[in-house]
Parts: structure tokens; C-alpha cells; sequence
């Protein structure tokens, strides 16, 4: 069965600095998905940002960015320009490839709570 | 227009009642989910429905049913709940041909058991 780890509780960042996230996960499978998804105080599950294994260049979206080591089994997430906005808890994800039962589910890390310093 | 939408955000009850949460979703997505979100924030999904068939029922106890009258609608039904019921809930859906299958959540539901 695939895990995701999150070693980090909780992450604290200056405002306008950059924060590093750290995910690492456990698969026998080649071929799947991994998702940064950032939950505010609000409570909404936001997509930040999807790599899929397949794909050796990194997954960029703004400010957003992913530090993927197949090998290594590591998707780290890296925060550029940290605004007050981003303060959230960040949750990795796994999915496996394909379609059908159980390689739908997304599988969740335990989360990171990041707090953005003014 | 909300993407996925779910109802009520809040319910509060008795240990003992009966209750449902409603999801739809106007993506056009032909697959949704449950997942359920503890107070230590952990999520784990629930449930899977792929054209109204489910696909996806993990250990869940079977005092919680889901029905899917239609691909834009998933429901949740609890009986007898319980004290450890007492979580968010999340409705998500994807398509399976679009976007690598990605998952839109809903704002969740927090069900607070008396």
C-alpha cells in the first residue's frame, strides 16, 4: 500500500522569503500522480500544483514550485515570495495512474501548517 | 458558481439521530467522492461513485450510505451517529478523461455529534 509523509508540522516563513515543504512518499508502482493541495482557514481544499511521475521536468505554477526526485521518492513543494495569503496547512497527495477502484483515491499526508510572518 | 457545492456547511446533533449531507457538482464530472477529514486533520477517503456506480468503498461502517441518483449528485447518509463521527466532511469529483483525473473538493461539512 502507498504512504505519504509529511516530517514537518508545522513551517513558519518570513513574508517575501521562500519556504520549502517536505513530502516524501512510498510506492511499488512506475506510474502516478502527486498533488500539492492547500487548505486555509476557510476550510476549502485548493489544488496548488500536480506532477505527474512520468514527467522528469518539475511542476511550476507562479510562485509555486516542486522539487520532484522519482528515485528518491521525495516531492518537496517550494514557496517563492511568501505572501500572507499563503498561510494554510499543505497537504501532499498520491494517486495512482490509470482509472478504476481504488487507484482513484487520493492518499494525504498528515499536513503542514505554514504560518507567514508580516 | 460554485464548482462543487455541499449542504449544510455546519450540522450539529444528538448522538443516536439520522442525518444526510448533499454534494453536486456542475463540472460535468462523471466521478465524486467522499472523503473524511478528523480532528487532527488527517482526510481518508470515504466512497467513489463513477457513473452512479460505486466504484470506491473503503472501511467504512455501513450506518454510512451513499447514493448517487445521478453523476452531478452524491449524497451521504449517517445512521446512529456517534460521538467519533464528529469530523468534516469533503465531496470532491474529477473526470476521468480530463486534466489527469484531477480532484475539485468541495468547503466541507463540519458535523459536531452531541
Amino acid at each position: 500500500a502507498q504512504t505519504v509523509t509529511q516530517s514537518q508540522p508545522e513551517m513558519s516563513v518570513q513574508e517575501a522569503e521562500t519556504v520549502t515543504l517536505s513530502c516524501t512518499y512510498d510506492t511499488s508502482e512506475s506510474d502516478y500522480y502527486l498533488f500539492w493541495y492547500k487548505q486555509p482557514p476557510s476550510r476549502q481544499m485548493i489544488l496548488v500544483i500536480r506532477q505527474e511521475a512520468y514527467k522528469q521536468q518539475n511542476a511550476t505554477e507562479n510562485r509555486f514550485s516542486v522539487n520532484f526526485q522519482k528515485a528518491a521518492k521525495s516531492f518537496s513543494l517550494k514557496i517563492s515570495d511568501s505572501q500572507l495569503g499563503d498561510a494554510a496547512m499543505y497537504f501532499c497527495a498520491y494517486r495512482s495512474a490509470g482509472f478504476g477502484g481504488a487507484t482513484n483515491k487520493l492518499i494525504f499526508g498528515t499536513g503542514t501548517l505554514l504560518a507567514v510572518q508580516p | 458558481d460554485t464548482a462543487v457545492s455541499q449542504t449544510p456547511k455546519y450540522l450539529v446533533t444528538q448522538m443516536g439521530n439520522d442525518k444526510s449531507i448533499k454534494c453536486e457538482q456542475n463540472l460535468g464530472h462523471d466521478t465524486m467522492y467522499w472523503y473524511k477529514q478528523d480532528s487532527k486533520k488527517f482526510l481518508k477517503i470515504m466512497f467513489s461513485y463513477n457513473n452512479k456506480e460505486l466504484i470506491i468503498n473503503e472501511t467504512v461502517p455501513n450506518r454510512f450510505s451513499p447514493k448517487s441518483p445521478d453523476k452531478a449528485h452524491l449524497n451521504l447518509h449517517i445512521n446512529s451517529l456517534e460521538l467519533g463521527d464528529s469530523a468534516v466532511y469533503f465531496c470532491a469529483s474529477s473526470h476521468r478523461d480530463r486534466e489527469g483525473n484531477i480532484q475539485y473538493f468541495g468547503a466541507g461539512t463540519r458535523l459536531s455529534v452531541l
